[in-house]
């Protein structure tokens, strides 16, 4: 069964800290996506990663791939408030097909 | 601009009636795919189409229907067999080609059932 598991689930973070989310998968899979979600809108997309060892980054948030390990994470850095969203991590599977969610990582940066 | 628009953002229904969610994409993309979110919840694949009248069930196919008649087009019935059909629904595309694998969403039709 394919699976994809992100922790944490809740994450209360203070402005200015660094945290990292993870994201582990049960099958083997080249391609990871992240998302963020705000409150009553649709998803928008992060990155995409296609190989291993893959490390994009935009602004406070920098993503990375270990397809060995099966492990994606998302690295933010500095946090401001503006990063408060649900991320979700999803896995590709084969060209044109569904992606498979994580359940996604309510972040909530206070000050 | 290119997208994929979905109709009508806000949908209320009283119980027992059947309701069709519009899907329309610009991106000339093969695959179109629909979600289901419940408050704080992560995605479900209700069902999903790779070509042109042709479609797959997802993970929380019954209660819904599609079609898929035109490449730009995806619409989902929900129906009065769905038991509990409040949440937000999701409308995705992509078209996967080598180096380039992006999938997009629409911005969602919340629909509340009374």
């Amino acid at each position: 069964e394919l699976k994809v598991e992100q922790n944490p689930l809740f994450l209360s973070m203070q402005e200015g800290k660094n945290y990292t989310i993870y994201c582990n998968y049960s099958t083997t899979s080249d391609r990871l996506y992240w998302y963020r979600q705000d409150p009553g809108k649709s998803l928008e997309s992060l990155f995409v990663l296609l190989s291993n060892g893959a490390v994009k980054q935009e602004g406070r948030l920098m993503a990375s791939l270990d397809t060995k390990a099966r492990l994606s994470t998302l690295h933010i850095t500095a946090a401001v408030h503006d990063l408060s969203a649900t991320y979700f991590c999803a896995v590709g599977y084969g060209r044109n097909t569904p992606l498979v969610f994580g359940k996604g990582t309510r972040l909530s940066v206070i000050a | 601009d290119g997208g994929i628009t979905q109709s009508p953002k806000y949908l209320f229904r009283k119980e027992g009636q059947n309701v069709t969610l519009s899907c329309e994409q610009n991106l000339n993309h093969d695959a179109m795919y629909w979600y289901r979110q419940d408050p704080g919840q992560g995605l479900r694949l209700i069902y999903y189409s790779q070509i042109v009248n042709d479609f797959q069930k997802g993970d929380i196919a019954e209660g819904y229907s599609v079609s898929r008649e035109k490449k730009e087009s995806f619409p989902l019935t929900v129906t009065s067999a769905q038991k509990n059909p409040t949440a937000f629904y999701l409308c995705a595309s992509n078209q996967d080609r080598d180096n380039a694998y992006e999938q997009y969403f629409g911005p969602g039709t919340r629909l509340t059932v009374t």
